[in-house]
């Protein structure tokens, strides 16, 4: 599986947009990108993912670089629950990686009121 | 919504002991999986199964770690003899196939003394 790259802490305000990056630039054809993320020691919440296009759902929205080298996950109205470590991971499901997720350090995001 | 539980919550444990995590994955999932994260590090993939075999499994899963499927309900991680470095969360996670979103359960917090 690729490699990603995330900073490792960010800052956002309550009700504004949070914008996390991620750089996945080994990325190849046959990975998607995931999101999940962690709050405090909670089961990773699984929380969009997409392979070329853009998706969104009623959590965030997924931009994804046309060349696929990096993307951004984006929650439109950060709330203080939002608080929490996000983890982007470029997994080639499917194919001999038979489901498995490999974890980086992740961005923590703090929303401050 | 569907979701992975986990039993117990916690777990305390001497070392030399076996102890048994138990999961009930969401209900129409074929392919189930256990991760753990040390305190402080980052969430480390364990194993992958499907069909009553195991389709792959990291390192850390050596022999004293095995993994079962009792039931059409359950599934169960043991460690036969607990060291103390097997100190972590263990989650369990499991998705329809191997090409849909992995869900993660709540975690159960083991210590070993």
């Amino acid at each position: 599986d690729a490699k990603t790259t995330q900073p490792p802490s960010m800052d956002c305000a309550e009700g504004r947009a949070a914008n996390l990056p991620c750089n996945h630039s080994t990325i190849s054809g046959n990975e998607y990108v995931y999101w999940y993320r962690q709050i405090h020691s909670q089961g990773p919440q699984y929380i969009i993912h997409g392979l070329k296009n853009n998706e969104t759902n009623e959590m965030a929205s997924l931009i994804i670089t046309e060349d696929r080298k990096s993307s951004t996950l984006i929650l439109p109205h950060a709330t203080l629950r939002d608080t929490a470590v996000y983890y982007c991971i470029v997994s080639a499901l499917g194919g001999t990686s038979y489901g498995k997720l490999t974890f980086g350090q992740g961005t923590i995001l703090t929303v401050h009121p | 919504e569907p979701e992975v539980t986990q039993t117990p919550s916690h777990q305390v444990t001497q070392m030399g002991q076996e102890v048994i995590l138990r999961c009930v994955p969401i209900s129409n999932h074929l392919y189930f999986y256990w991760y753990r994260q040390i305190l402080g590090q980052k969430v480390e993939f364990l194993v992958s199964f499907y069909n009553n075999e195991i389709s792959e499994k990291s390192e850390i899963f050596d022999d004293q770690f095995s993994v079962e499927r009792p039931d059409g309900s359950n599934f169960t991680l043991k460690i036969r003899s607990t060291k103390l470095e097997d100190s972590a969360m263990y989650f369990c996670a499991s998705s329809a196939s191997l090409l849909e979103t992995q869900y993660f359960g709540p975690g159960t917090r083991l210590l070993v003394l």
